[in-house]
């Protein structure tokens, strides 16, 4: 089935440290991937739509500047959190969707998520 | 907008009791409805999904059916295993907006032996 890879899973790094996590959709391409934030025993929070060769569209109240996102190929999709700060610390998560055979009803397919660490 | 209310959690129960995690949702339109799950430390995989009115979602002995009358899509499993604890997310996506899901809260199911 559709793989959604995403690297690295676990960040420790120290404050004002710039840091990237990849996600990758290992069989498919993904015009479109998705980035997540999620707090413990929370709900996923959307942070940003990654079109690929195309800005990125980023939700209320979600700093551009401080996440930024790239999406070079069909396949590759980069967050980067910049000068990162010890409130950035989360789990973050990509998903990408496989719109083989058509949009309706398709799923979107989940990384296995990065833990960053701001120290 | 569109949203997703799930049960409040958490559900504790014994192993081959039977599960019910209700689901609700608001919607314009025909969404698609999704259950995902999340174990402890990994990203979420897909359960089940149905993608229009009456359908019905199954895998893994878990159940779902789009109930557009009652804006439901309850989950449900006759039996649960201690392997079956982790967190469960119901969520929805429109046609447009490029599958952009929304989540329900999530509830956090715990199995005893």
């Amino acid at each position: 089935g559709a793989v959604v890879s995403q690297h690295p899973s676990r960040v420790i790094c120290k404050s004002g440290t710039s840091v990237k996590i990849e996600c990758r959709s290992l069989d498919f391409q993904a015009t479109t991937m998705f980035w997540y934030r999620q707090f413990p025993k929370q709900s996923l929070m959307l942070m940003a739509t990654s079109n690929e060769g195309s800005k990125a569209t980023y939700e209320q109240g979600v700093e551009k500047d401080k996440f930024l996102i790239n999406h070079a190929s069909l396949t590759l999709s980069t967050l980067t959190v910049t000068s990162a700060h010890p409130e950035d610390s989360s789990f973050y998560i990509c998903s990408a969707r496989d719109l083989t055979g058509g949009a309706q009803g398709q799923p979107q397919h989940f990384g296995d998520g990065t833990r960053l660490s701001i120290l | 907008g569109d949203s997703v209310t799930q049960m409040e959690g958490p559900v504790t129960l014994s192993e081959e009791a039977f599960l019910t995690i209700n689901c609700t949702y608001t919607a314009t339109g025909y969404p698609s409805l999704f259950w995902y799950v999340q174990y402890p430390g990994e990203g979420l995989q897909l359960l089940l999904k149905a993608t229009k009115a009456d359908d019905k979602g199954s895998n893994k002995g878990f159940e779902a059916t789009y109930r557009k009358e009652t804006t439901s899509f309850h989950l449900e499993k006759g039996s649960v295993q201690v392997s079956d604890s982790a967190v469960y997310f119901c969520a929805l996506s429109q046609g447009t907006s490029y599958g952009k899901l929304t989540f329900g809260q999530g509830t956090i199911l715990t199995v005893h032996p």
